[in-house]
């Protein structure tokens, strides 16, 4: 799987729109992004994932850039909910791609 | 939908011991995946399963460990005498389909503490 490079961490503000970038410069055309984020003392959660379009569903949007070298996930209202740790992963649609990969995500601290 | 599910959520043990973990996927879904994540790091792959076979086991995956899933359903993770090292949160995921597409759905984690 091709890597991804995340901010370590990143702060914002409750209610205020939130941008948290991802780069993938050796993504592959088969390549899907995935976000998942961790709350403190829980598993993994899926946020988000896309091809090539733009995506939104009711946690976050996310917007992959025209040569899909890198993409943003957006909280479009930050909530000190949405403190986590946010991880960016590439999964290929090819051969038997099973397992994620995971980096160091980026963490988010929301202040209220 | 309860989702995954792992029993339990903590473990304490001293070194030497042997420990398992047991993992309830959702329902209908027949992959079945084991990750372990240190503090401050992701997580890292241990073992897949389809349905009731052991497709993929990670090189972390060390000769003390061993993972079963009978009949496809729930899984266990076994640690045969465990070291202090291995003290980790030992997290559980299950999806309905594989490829670029995968969504993978995660238990809460059973937290091992090796003293």
């Amino acid at each position: 799987d091709a890597k991804t490079t995340q901010p370590n961490s990143m702060e914002s503000n409750e209610e205020e729109p939130v941008h948290l970038p991802c780069n993938h410069s050796t993504i592959s055309g088969t390549d899907y992004i995935h976000w998942y984020r961790q709350l403190p003392s829980q598993g993994p959660e899926y946020v988000i994932h896309g091809l090539t379009s733009n995506v939104n569903n009711r946690m976050a949007s996310l917007a992959i850039a025209e040569d899909r070298k890198s993409s943003t996930l957006i909280l479009h209202r930050a909530t000190l909910r949405d403190a986590a740790v946010y991880y960016c992963i590439l999964r290929s649609a090819a051969g038997n791609n099973r397992k994620l990969i995971w980096g160091l995500g980026t963490s988010l601290a929301v202040n209220p | 939908d309860t989702g995954v599910s792992q029993d339990p959520r903590h473990k304490i043990t001293k070194r030497g011991q042997n420990v398992t973990f047991r993992c309830d996927p959702i329902s209908e879904h027949n992959r079945l995946y084991w990750y372990r994540q240190t503090l401050g790091q992701g997580p890292e792959f241990l073992t897949y399963f389809q349905n009731e076979a052991q497709l993929e086991k990670s090189r972390l995956l060390s000769d003390r460990f061993s993972a079963e899933r009978p009949k496809g359903s729930f899984s266990t993770l076994e640690i045969q005498r465990t070291e202090q090292g291995d003290s980790a949160m030992y997290l559980c995921a299950s999806s309905s389909r594989g490829g670029g597409k995968n969504i993978q759905y995660f238990g809460a984690g059973t937290r091992l503490s090796v003293l």
